[in-house]
């Protein structure tokens, strides 16, 4: 059964530091990766998604990373801003390869970055 | 707006009601999935629709719990007899049929039970 676990729970930073979320799944047989940003009392956006055949990808000051073998991902954000203030959530889907995909989420790490 | 929409955003209502949610997908997606989410935690699977047809349906989902999509477009969430422990965000996505496409979140709906 996939499992998803983020460290830490819960973060706060001074602005402008560059900081890094951690996930980790414990069945590494995945198709891609998603982070996704929840803002208090929203849906969730869709930040970066990697393939199974990809180490990163970037966007913006965002950069996630993807180690399959060791079930681990990491979501890099530079320079650090108070709009980044929000729930990280990382996500995988429970089917493997198959076409279905449904996604499992780890309960996310929230980060407050301070003026 | 060309997202994913949900109505009603906030619902309050007692134990024991029934209370039913809707959400509309993004137009050319064929796919559609209903999530929970109580505070602190990620969303959690409930059910998802490939055009009308519900394809997987979750544990969480009890029999107190319907969906349905009756066209392959909008789908509603029913839940009948609520109890307080049906207290949560309930979100809906809604994707491609494609592996490597991402899923679109709406906005919500929190529902609180008394």
């Amino acid at each position: 059964k996939q499992e998803v676990t983020q460290i830490p729970a819960a973060l706060s930073v001074p602005e402008g530091e560059n900081l890094v979320l951690n996930c980790s799944f414990t069945d590494s047989a995945i198709y891609n990766l998603q982070w996704f940003r929840q803002d208090p009392g929203k849906g969730l956006t869709s930040l970066l998604l990697i393939q199974s055949s990809q180490r990163e990808q970037t966007s913006g000051r965002l950069n996630a990373s993807l180690d399959k073998s060791s079930g681990r991902s990491t979501l890099y954000i530079a320079a650090s801003q108070p709009g980044d203030s929000a729930t990280y959530l990382c996500a995988v889907p429970t089917s493997g390869y198959s076409s279905a995909s449904k996604i499992i989420f780890g309960s996310g790490t929230r980060l407050s970055i301070r003026p | 707006d060309t997202g994913v929409s949900q109505d009603p955003r906030h619902k309050i209502t007692k134990r024991g009601q029934n209370v039913t949610f809707r959400c509309d997908p993004i137009s050319e997606h064929n796919r559609l999935y209903w999530y929970r989410q109580t505070l602190g935690q990620g969303p959690e699977f409930l059910t998802y629709f490939q055009n009308e047809a519900q394809l997987e349906k979750s544990r969480l989902l009890s029999d107190r719990f319907s969906a349905e999509r009756p066209k392959g477009s909008f789908s509603t969430l029913e839940i009948q007899r609520t109890e307080q422990g049906d207290s949560a965000m309930y979100l809906c996505a809604s994707s491609l049929e494609d592996r490597q496409e991402t899923q679109y979140f709406g906005p919500g709906t929190r529902l609180l039970v008394l």
